[in-house]
């Protein structure tokens, strides 16, 4: 089935690191995404990667990928407010649409 | 470059009525997709359009249509308008109808319906 599982919430001090973690479904999912969305905006591409990596980095953002238990991970280093947000992760489904999680909510705190 | 468009942002209707949203891609990017983000569903797959046909298309109601235009633009139909139907309704553009690509989102149409 179509089910990608994210944590709801998460809390995090400024200037810490974020780790948001999501587990997907179909392990014939050929790329994985991170998007962001802040309120009353559209879905910003954060990163993706391919299926046959297991790590991708970029500035502050990493991405950990372990295909063996389809657990995907997302990191941000040093933690900024502006990175309040919530964070969906994305598995292709059958190579044309995307499946999403139900979304983190990511809160920074001073 | 100018990213994706939708129109319009905000928009009321009431129960019955039917409503035509538009989606401009990024310029070069051919495939279309259409999602609709509600609270309690999340993100939904609605449909896919490439070149002008509809490739793909979700588990929803025929009262969901679409269409692409031969500049890549593409509109949404909802018929019959239900409670159950507002959402915010994102478009998202790629350059490659299939396997895996960047898939870009517009800033959504809000819907409420009354």
């Amino acid at each position: 089935g179509e089910d990608v599982e994210q944590s709801l919430f998460l809390s995090v001090r400024e200037g810490d690191s974020s780790v948001i973690n999501c587990t997907y479904t179909d392990s014939s999912s050929t790329y994985l995404y991170w998007y962001k969305q802040e309120p009353g905006a559209g879905l910003q591409l954060l990163t993706y990667i391919f299926s046959n990596m297991d790590m991708k980095q970029d500035q502050r953002l990493t991405v950990l990928l372990n295909k063996k238990d389809k657990h995907l991970s997302l990191r941000i280093a040093d933690t900024q407010t502006g990175d309040s947000a919530i964070y969906f992760c994305a598995e292709t489904i059958n190579d044309y649409k995307l499946s999403f999680g139900a979304g983190t909510t990511v809160t920074v705190r001073a | 470059k100018a990213g994706v468009t939708q129109t319009p942002r905000y928009l009321i209707k009431t129960r019955g009525q039917q409503v035509t949203l538009s989606c401009s891609p990024i310029s070069g990017h051919r495939s279309v997709s259409w999602y609709q983000q509600t609270p309690g569903q999340g993100l939904q797959f609605l449909f896919e359009y490439f070149s002008e046909t509809q490739r793909n298309k979700g588990n929803f109601p025929g009262r969901f249509s679409g269409r692409q235009f031969s500049n890549s633009r593409s509109e949404m139909n909802v018929s019959t308008l239900e409670l159950g139907d507002s959402a915010l309704y994102l478009c998202a553009s790629s350059l490659a109808s299939s396997g895996s690509r960047e898939l870009f989102f517009g800033e959504g149409s809000r819907l409420t319906v009354l």
